[in-house]
Parts: structure tokens; sequence; C-alpha cells
């Protein structure tokens, strides 16, 4: 079956712009993960969603970083003012439950910010 | 806060030979614990978790870890590596009061013939 999706897979802005990063979760997840990893850095959480709502965003570094998923299916990370500091690899991941079950990740989106 | 830490951010090893990637977490409450690995241009992958029960959890491609609470650690191991091994491994863990991980910086695993 189909795996976690993200578009686009490379995205390079300029300093000031806004951005959206898409996901598509596997079908049926009701959890889906944001995370960011800059360069020889792991993963760093950004947000979780359980359903339509953020159960938890607690990793988002500023107000210029949101995130929605209207239907509880799709989900959109949007950044405002972009930084060259914001460039990383954004990453998806979705669970069919969250807590102990998988997270399955996409390949990931590559933002460059010049 | 929960933290993971990875002691060596590059392991190399010849084929064939057996390896063990470090890791060592913080934390004082219950924890889920993860090993995923991230060959060269693809998405992470889970090799291996421990949940509960049997402190040795065995993975995916011959891999497998022990958690060892005393010592707040969940080292991974194979007995025998190949060169396809060759990759980033990422150990990470979950508190069961959330549900985000909480990853380490990573150790990138080099397989030579």
């Amino acid at each position: 079956g189909a795996g976690v999706s993200q578009t686009p897979s490379n995205k390079v802005t300029e300093k000031g712009k806004y951005v959206e990063l898409r996901c598509d979760p596997i079908s049926g997840h009701t959890a889906l993960y944001w995370y960011r990893q800059s360069l020889g850095q792991g993963p760093e959480f950004l947000i979780y969603f359980q359903g339509t709502g953020a159960a938890d965003d607690s990793g988002l570094p500023n107000d210029r970083f949101f995130a929605v998923r209207p239907e509880g299916s799709v989900s959109t990370l949007k950044i405002q003012r972009t930084e060259r500091g914001d460039s990383a690899v954004y990453l998806c991941a979705s669970s069919s439950r969250g807590g102990a079950y998988e997270q399955f990740f996409g390949p990931g989106t590559r933002l460059t910010v010049l | 806060a929960q933290s993971v830490t990875q002691l060596d951010s590059q392991v190399p090893v010849f084929e064939e030979a057996p390896v063990e990637l470090r890791c060592n977490y913080s934390s004082s409450v219950s924890v889920y614990l993860f090993w995923y690995v991230q060959y060269p241009n693809q998405g992470l992958q889970l090799l291996l978790k421990y949940l509960s029960g049997s402190t040795l959890v065995k993975g995916i491609n011959g891999f497998e870890a022990e958690f060892n609470k005393s010592q707040t650690s969940f080292h991974l191991r194979k007995p025998s590596v190949h060169i396809s091994d060759t990759a980033e491994y990422f150990c990470a863990v979950s508190d069961k009061n959330t549900d985000k991980l909480i990853f380490g910086t990573g150790t990138r695993l080099q397989v030579f013939p």
C-alpha cells in the first residue's frame, strides 16, 4: 500500500517568503506528526495531530510556524517570513493510533531558504 | 526533559564483524524506546522497539537491542554486518504520557569490504 507522501520534495525560497509543505499520511492513520531534521542532527519534534486537532504543538519554534489538518487526513505545515535558519528537511510521519504504535515516516521535504 | 545520547557519531567496521551502536536516555518515567534506520536518500524506517516485557528485542535485518533500565541504555547490536547495513541509525524515546519521539543525533555506520 501507499506510504506517507510529502510534497514538494524540494523547496527553495527567499528569506521573508511564505511556504507551505504538504503531508499525505497513510490512509486511516489518525495520528500525524511533523519533525524537522537539520544537517547532522536527529529529527526534532514540531507538532502532533490526533484527528483534526493539534494534541501537542510544543515543538513549534515560534509563531511563524503553523500547521493544520482540517479533515483529519492531509496536513499542511505553514511557515511565514522564512529565515535562513529554517533551512532543514521537514519530515512527516503517521501512526494508526499514536503512542507506542509505529510512526511511518515520509521521505521529507528539503527546504532551502536563500 | 527527556534526552537521548548517541555516544558515537560514526562507527566504521569491516563486513561480517559484529557491531554495537550505543544509546543512552535520560528519563525518570516509563518509556518506549526505538531504533530507526535511514538509508541514503530514503526515509526513516523502524528497526525495532521496546515497549515492555522482555528486555531483549529483536528487529529486522538481524538487529537486536537490549533495554537496561538501571543504566538507562538501549544499545543496538548485530553479530555480523553486511555492506548493505551502511546507513544512519537513530535512537529515539517517547514517554507514556506523550506521543512525540525524542531522537538522538544519530550514528553513521560505515561497513567496509
